[in-house]
């Protein structure tokens, strides 16, 4: 059973499209994270939802927007797509922001914008 | 600003060695480190947490430490295995516990 999970894999659209990457957690954790990784393998956190409530968002354009329809799920879901918003996005899960909180990802999603 | 920084880049060692892969941050004010691994195309699988508290923390071949007056952390592999090679990245999580700042990773090949 895959513990965190994301769809689609790979993503390819048009500058100015708006599309949504999907993310599911099956390890009953209460936190849940997005990081956007660039083409020098540094993972930025952009956002995370603990509880349905957003708890950080680093200095991330507004186009980028979380959705969480429950504890399970949080969706990205990105308007009027940029050349520069070209990589990989990684989702993550963990039980909270206690000392044990180890963080489990997903395979991530390379997003291509053309 | 907190900044981690691994090194080497990149590293390739025949099989059987023993060998180090060090990670350093700038401000000691972190409330844990973790290291990863990640493979082309996959995600990143959590190798070790150490606690801010901790010096050290073990898996099988693998150990971890941390010093973080000096801001410096290690990860010792023991017996390298071709199925070792990816990219190791660590990670420090901040004092306020939600951010966390990566390194740009240590890329490992272990040759046959």
């Amino acid at each position: 059973d895959t513990a965190v999970s994301q769809t689609p894999k790979y993503l390819v659209t048009q500058m100015g499209n708006d599309k949504s990457i999907k993310c599911e957690q099956n390890l009953g954790h209460d936190t849940m994270y997005w990081y956007k990784q660039d083409s020098k393998k540094f993972l930025k956190i952009m956002f995370s939802y603990n509880n349905k409530e957003l708890i950080i968002n680093e200095t991330v354009p507004n186009r980028f927007s979380p959705k969480s329809p429950d504890k399970a799920h949080l969706n990205l879901h990105i308007n009027s797509l940029e050349l520069g918003d070209s990589a990989v996005y990684f989702c993550a899960s963990s039980h909270g922001q206690g000392k044990t909180d180890t963080q489990y990802f997903g395979p991530g999603t390379r997003l291509t914008v053309l | 600003k907190q900044e981690v920084t691994q090194i080497p880049a990149a590293l390739s060692v025949p099989e059987g060695e023993n060998l180090v892969l060090n990670c350093s941050f700038t401000d000691s004010a972190i409330y844990n480190l973790q290291w990863f691994r990640q493979d082309p195309g996959k995600g990143l699988t959590s190798l070790l947490l150490i606690q801010s508290s901790q010096r050290e923390q073990t898996s099988g071949r693998l150990n971890a430490s941390l010093d973080k007056s000096s801001g410096r952390s290690t990860l010792y592999i023991a017996a390298s295995q071709p199925g070792d090679s990816a990219t190791y990245l660590c990670a420090v999580r901040l004092g306020g516990g939600w951010d966390m700042r990566f390194g740009a990773g240590t890329r490992l090949t272990v040759k046959p």
